[in-house]
């Protein structure tokens, strides 16, 4: 069964710096979110992109975080400048439509631990 | 607006015995309802969705869940638990019709005992 693949699995930084979390969609889903997890805390969408383009987003997602489709099959997440708080769990998705009665595919999430 | 409530944070059952997890929404649509299971380290596996067609919706492992509108209630279950169950259940709800939402549960971690 197709899965979407996320890299690395875990990714450490210091904090101020710019990290990218990097995801494989399935081929031939059209739509891409991303979403995060504090620990302990409720899964949280951050955006969702649809033809090169943010399509919705989250309140979360400010001007450190962008999105980018830089090729036919990656779909990347940059935080830049990062915080203590930008610790978590960073789970990309991705669909086939965007009518609500259509799943989400997750990736088995990027843990992202900012030192 | 709308949310969704998973009742319980914890749920522990022992083997072979019946597991509710229970799921309260509230939406100003029709929604589209679905559960998730998250084992440890990994991703997020669609259990199933219930999409208005029909009321009570199979799963993958042995899994269902009944939408009740009267009572605003999606709760997951299974008649008889296996160790493998052991996992973090996410009740999520979701419209994309004006505006994109997906809201998750709080989840509820489910622990089997021998």
């Amino acid at each position: 069964e197709p899965e979407v693949t996320q890299t690395p699995s875990h990714q450490v930084t210091q904090m101020g710096q710019e990290v990218i979390l990097r995801c494989v969609p399935i081929s031939n889903h059209l739509y891409f979110y991303w979403y995060r997890q504090i620990l302990g805390q409720k899964v949280e969408f951050l955006v969702s992109f649809y033809n090169n383009e943010i399509s919705e987003k989250s309140e979360i997602f400010d001007d450190q975080f962008s999105v980018e489709r830089p090729d036919g099959s990656n779909f990347t997440l940059k935080i830049r400048s990062t915080k203590l708080e930008d610790s978590a769990m960073y789970f990309c998705a991705s669909s086939e439509t965007d009518r609500s009665n259509q799943p989400q595919h997750f990736g088995d999430g990027t843990r992202l631990s900012i030192l | 607006a709308q949310s969704v409530t998973q009742l319980d944070s914890h749920v522990s059952v022992s083997e072979g015995t019946p597991v509710l997890l229970r799921c309260n929404y509230s939406s100003s649509y029709s929604p589209s309802l679905f559960w998730y299971v998250q084992h440890p380290n990994k991703g997020l596996q669609l259990l199933l969705k219930y999409t208005s067609a029909a009321t009570l919706v199979k799963g993958i492992n042995g899994f269902e869940a009944e939408f009740k509108k009267s009572e605003t209630s999606f709760h997951l279950t299974k008649p008889s638990a296996h160790m493998s169950d052991a996992a973090e259940y996410f009740c999520v709800v979701s419209k994309h019709t004006g505006g994109f939402k997906t809201i998750f549960g709080a989840g509820t971690r489910l622990f089997v005992k021998a």
